[in-house]
């Protein structure tokens, strides 16, 4: 089972370059997320998803967008890359389940550098 | 005033200490607590899961939950070096299946020295 699977590792891109992270479950999970990473700052999110075709803004989502075409596909597009831009990106999943907050799975992270 | 406060660290011990990780937090709503390991270059992955006021004991791992003081704390028996990583506590004030992400903390580095 490979849960939740993001693409590239490690990235490096030039000022006002784009790219799009992957990431890919196998877990017919309906939410979704991406988060970042920065040093000592914890996680913050960046936008949610609760299936496919319907996405929302989280706390820090502006230089970013989403899309959401399948259950098992969430990628996050960064247009114009800036410095600002530098961290790590995690993407999330988890099930929908009534009752309380299902466990969360996170991929193994995407650092993206901004030079 | 962030809504959840949480000291980085580093935080060192020696093998065999408890260790005693704290998180504090400024929203009422929040009743659900869990607490995330997340080893270098890894993602995090959920370590203690509670609700509400009280505490959960998993082997060497005690949650404890002070609903009244706003405060939350791991505590880890007979830590081991293979216990070094960073430890995240996270919270929510869901219910009945909303998809809002958690609120982290910025997470405490722990060193345990063998």
């Amino acid at each position: 089972n490979a849960g939740v699977t993001q693409t590239p590792k490690f990235r490096i891109l030039k000022i006002g370059q784009s790219m799009t992270l992957q990431c890919t479950q196998d877990m017919n999970h309906n939410y979704m997320y991406w988060y970042r990473q920065d040093p000592g700052m914890g996680l913050k999110l960046i936008y949610y998803s609760v299936g496919a075709g319907i996405t929302d803004k989280g706390e820090v989502p502006n230089g970013y967008n989403v899309s959401r075409s399948t259950t098992e596909d969430f990628p996050l597009r960064l247009e114009l890359a800036a410095p600002s831009q530098t961290s790590v990106y995690f993407c999330a999943s988890r099930p929908r389940q009534q009752g309380p907050p299902t466990e969360a799975f996170f991929g193994q992270g995407t650092r993206l550098t901004v030079v | 005033q962030k809504e959840v406060e949480q000291d980085p660290g580093p935080l060192s011990v020696p093998e065999g200490a408890i260790v005693s990780l704290n998180c504090t937090y400024s929203n009422s709503a929040f009743q659900y607590f869990m607490w995330y390991r997340q080893y270098s270059r890894k993602g995090p992955e959920l370590l203690m899961y509670t609700y509400s006021s009280g505490n959960k004991e998993d082997g060497r791992f005690t949650a404890q939950v002070d609903k009244s003081s706003k405060y939350i704390s791991l505590f880890i028996r007979d830590s081991q070096p293979s216990d070094s990583a960073t430890y995240l506590c996270a919270m929510s004030a869901l219910t009945g299946g909303g998809a809002d992400g958690l609120t982290f903390g910025k997470g405490t580095h722990l060193i345990i020295q063998p």
